[in-house]
């Protein structure tokens, strides 16, 4: 079975602080995602990479960055983290490019900013 | 932009009875449409797919079909469980993209 791991599943960090969440998997994909889920918006995406060290913005990037330094890896950075980016964070990951291809999510990271 | 229009709920239901949640799309081309599933506590997991129209996807007694003439894909089962209390998202992903587009999940919740 395809697994994606996140590396902290409950993280309470104050404001300000630098964040990091990682996440790994394990099943040679290429396309790696990071979206942010809050009650009534559904899931929205914050960065996704298509390979190692590429990266494109998704629809919310604004107090994000990312990291791609291996294929199975990938992190999201909150340089400065606000209470606005308390949140549940997912990571997920599929095969390659095409309309047909299922992602594959972790159980989510829920951060806590105070 | 893609889209994807889904239900609001939460809905409630006993041991049972049918489930409609219902999802339509907007979308440029021929997207492939999902359903996938959060239990509490967990992440998303796939439920069922179609890729293209009039396919049916179906899994654990779920079923939805690829309606391209109204541009939907509702999810249906026709007894629901206590164990099927969940968030139930919609999704598309279009044809050379690779964004997939979620709709806002209905959450679900069965009585005993």
């Amino acid at each position: 079975d395809v697994k994606v791991t996140q590396s902290s599943r409950y993280l309470v960090k104050r404001t300000g602080e630098k964040v990091f969440l990682e996440c790994v998997q394990d099943m040679d994909h290429e396309n790696m995602f990071w979206y942010r889920q809050d009650p009534g918006l559904g899931l929205r995406l914050i960065y996704f990479s298509y390979d190692v060290k590429m990266k494109e913005k998704g629809d919310i990037p604004e107090g994000y960055s990312v990291s791609r330094e291996k294929k199975e890896r990938f992190s999201l950075i909150l340089e400065s983290a606000s209470t606005n980016q308390t949140s549940m964070y997912l990571c997920a990951s599929n095969p390659s490019q095409g309309a047909g291809n299922t992602i594959y999510f972790g159980e989510g990271s829920w951060l806590t900013v105070v | 932009g893609d889209s994807v229009t889904q239900m609001e709920g939460p809905v409630t239901l006993s041991e049972e009875a049918f489930l409609t949640i219902n999802c339509t799309y907007t979308a440029t081309g021929y997207p492939s449409l999902f359903w996938y599933v959060q239990y509490p506590g967990e992440g998303l997991q796939l439920l069922l797919k179609a890729t293209k129209a009039d396919d049916k996807g179906s899994n654990k007694g779920f079923e939805a079909t690829y309606r391209k003439e109204t541009t939907s894909f509702h999810l249906e089962k026709g007894s629901v469980q206590v164990s099927d209390s969940a968030v139930y998202f919609c999704a598309l992903s279009s044809t050379g993209g690779f964004k997939t587009i979620f709709g806002a999940g209905t959450r679900l919740f069965v009585k005993a």
